[in-house]
């Protein structure tokens, strides 16, 4: 079945370091990919998302590009702020099944000041 | 234009109760899926909803069923609750042809 495999946490980092956290599915067929955040005692909003092979999804400056070779869809982020602090989770549905998501174990990522 | 809502936002109940949790979509949004969160088991699939049927099932019990109304606000009911059904609830909702979904706050469900 479908499966997403994300970087343990928790990361910690400094305020303007870069991030990574990595992510890869196995998955039948062409998924979409998907990174969602949760803020403490809030529910999942969408962060970015790729629909194809090649895409580069981008938000908030959060990058994440679709590599069907290495199925992977890691999350990076230039220079990250104590604000995005919150637990990230990767995503994928398959085609036709849109509205299941299946999604990794999420990355705990705290940025200290 | 408003988000998801979910009621109530937090619930404690006791082994062998049953329960049922709401949730709203955003107006113009007939899919409405739900999902758990646990710490141990992640975030799981339940089932979905699209106009008033259900379309997809994850891997749970018959003990958790739902239902969807015409307005597309949809209903989540746990019977014969168990310890391990302590969770955050999540309802999201989408809009036809579209694969975002945009998710409520969550219930918190504690069963003692």
């Amino acid at each position: 079945g479908d499966s997403v495999t994300q970087m343990e946490g928790p990361v910690t980092l400094s305020e303007e370091a870069f991030l990574t956290i990595n992510c890869t599915y196995t998955a039948t067929g062409y998924p979409s990919l998907f990174w969602y955040v949760q803020y403490p005692g809030e529910g999942l909003q969408l962060l970015l998302k790729a629909t194809k092979a090649d895409d580069k999804g981008s938000n908030k400056g959060f990058e994440a590009t679709y590599r069907k070779e290495t199925t992977s869809f890691h999350l990076e982020k230039g220079s990250v702020q104590v604000s995005d602090s919150a637990v990230y989770f990767c995503a994928l549905s398959r085609s036709g099944s849109a509205r299941q998501l299946t999604f990794g174990s999420g990355t705990q990522l705290t940025v200290l000041p | 234009k408003a988000g998801v809502t979910q009621t109530p936002r937090y619930l404690i109940k006791t082994r062998g109760q049953q329960v049922t949790l709401s949730c709203s979509p955003i107006s113009g949004h007939r899919s409405v899926s739900w999902y758990q969160q646990t710490p141990g088991q992640g975030l799981q699939f339940l089932f979905e909803y699209f106009s008033e049927t259900q379309r997809n099932k994850g891997n749970f019990p018959g003990r958790f069923s739902g239902r969807q109304f015409s307005n597309s606000r949809s209903e989540m009911n746990v019977s014969t609750l168990e310890l391990g059904d302590s969770a955050l609830y999540l309802c999201a909702s989408t809009r036809d042809r579209i694969d975002e979904q945009f998710f409520g706050p969550g219930t918190r469900l504690t069963v003692l």
